[in-house]
C-alpha cells in the first residue's frame, strides 16, 4: 500500500505570495490532518478534514485554509505569506476507526 | 504544545536504557501517543496508551498514569539508529485534536 504523499517537497516563495500544498492520504483513509513544524514551536496542529468537512481547526490565522476532495486528497493554502510561515508542513492520514496517524514526508516551505 | 512538557534533549550510551518523560494536561485527556522522528524525516507512530500501565513493544515500552498526567517512553538496548526526536502527543476528548509536545532530541553515544 502506498504511503502518504505530499507535493511539492520543497518550495521557495516571496513574502506576500500565496501557496497551495497537496496531500494524498493512504488509500482508505478518510481523515487528513495538517501540521506546521518549526524548530521553536515543534509540531502544531493546523486543521483536520474528514469526508470533505473540516472537523477541527488549530490556532492559526485565517490566511491558512484547507479543503478535502471526494477522493480524500487534501490541499492547504496559505495566502499573503510572511517570513514566519517558513516551516515544514506535514500532513497525516488515518482511518476513521483509530487514531494512529501516518505522516507524509512533508513540504519544506521557505519564505524570503 | 503548551499542554505538554518533555525534556528538550537527552544523551545516552549505546546498549543502555533511557527513559523519556512527558507530562500533560489531564483535563480533557483521551489518550497519549509517542512518535519517533529522525532528522529530515516524517514522524512515525510508536505507541498509543489509553489505560494506565506499561505496554511493551520489543525494545520500546510506553507507560501511562492518567491520575498523574504522566507518561514515559522506555528504550532498551539502545542502538545508534535510535538517535532521533521523540514526540509525546495528547488526544483531547473535547474535539479529538492531537496536541504535540516540542519533542525530546535523543543523542546516542558509542
Amino acid at each position: 500500500k502506498a504511503g502518504v504523499t505530499q507535493t511539492p517537497r520543497y518550495l521557495i516563495k516571496t513574502r506576500g505570495q500565496q501557496v497551495t500544498l497537496s496531500c494524498s492520504p493512504i488509500s482508505g483513509h478518510r481523515s487528513v490532518s495538517w501540521y506546521q513544524q518549526t524548530p521553536g514551536q515543534g509540531l502544531q496542529f493546523l486543521f483536520e478534514y474528514f469526508s470533505e468537512t473540516q472537523r477541527n481547526k488549530g490556532n492559526f490565522p485565517g490566511r491558512f485554509s484547507g479543503r478535502q476532495f471526494s477522493n480524500s486528497r487534501s490541499e492547504m493554502n496559505v495566502s499573503t505569506l510572511e517570513l514566519g510561515d517558513s516551516a515544514l508542513y506535514l500532513c497525516a492520514s488515518r482511518l476513521a476507526t483509530n487514531y494512529e496517524q501516518y505522516f507524509g514526508p512533508g513540504t519544506r516551505l521557505t519564505v524570503t | 504544545g503548551q499542554n505538554i512538557d518533555q525534556p528538550t534533549e537527552m544523551t545516552a550510551t549505546e546498549g543502555a536504557i533511557v527513559q523519556i518523560n512527558c507530562t500533560y494536561q489531564t483535563s480533557g485527556f483521551n489518550g497519549l501517543f509517542w512518535y519517533q522522528q529522525h532528522a529530515g524525516e516524517a514522524p512515525t507512530f510508536l505507541s498509543y496508551n489509553v489505560l494506565d500501565g506499561l505496554e511493551e513493544k520489543g525494545r520500546f515500552s510506553s507507560f501511562l498514569s492518567r491520575s498523574k498526567g504522566y507518561s514515559y517512553l522506555l528504550l532498551k538496548e539502545l542502538q545508534m539508529k535510535d538517535s532521533a526526536s521523540y514526540l509525546c502527543a495528547e488526544l483531547m476528548n473535547r474535539d479529538d485534536k492531537i496536541i504535540f509536545g516540542k519533542g525530546t532530541r535523543l543523542h546516542i553515544l558509542p
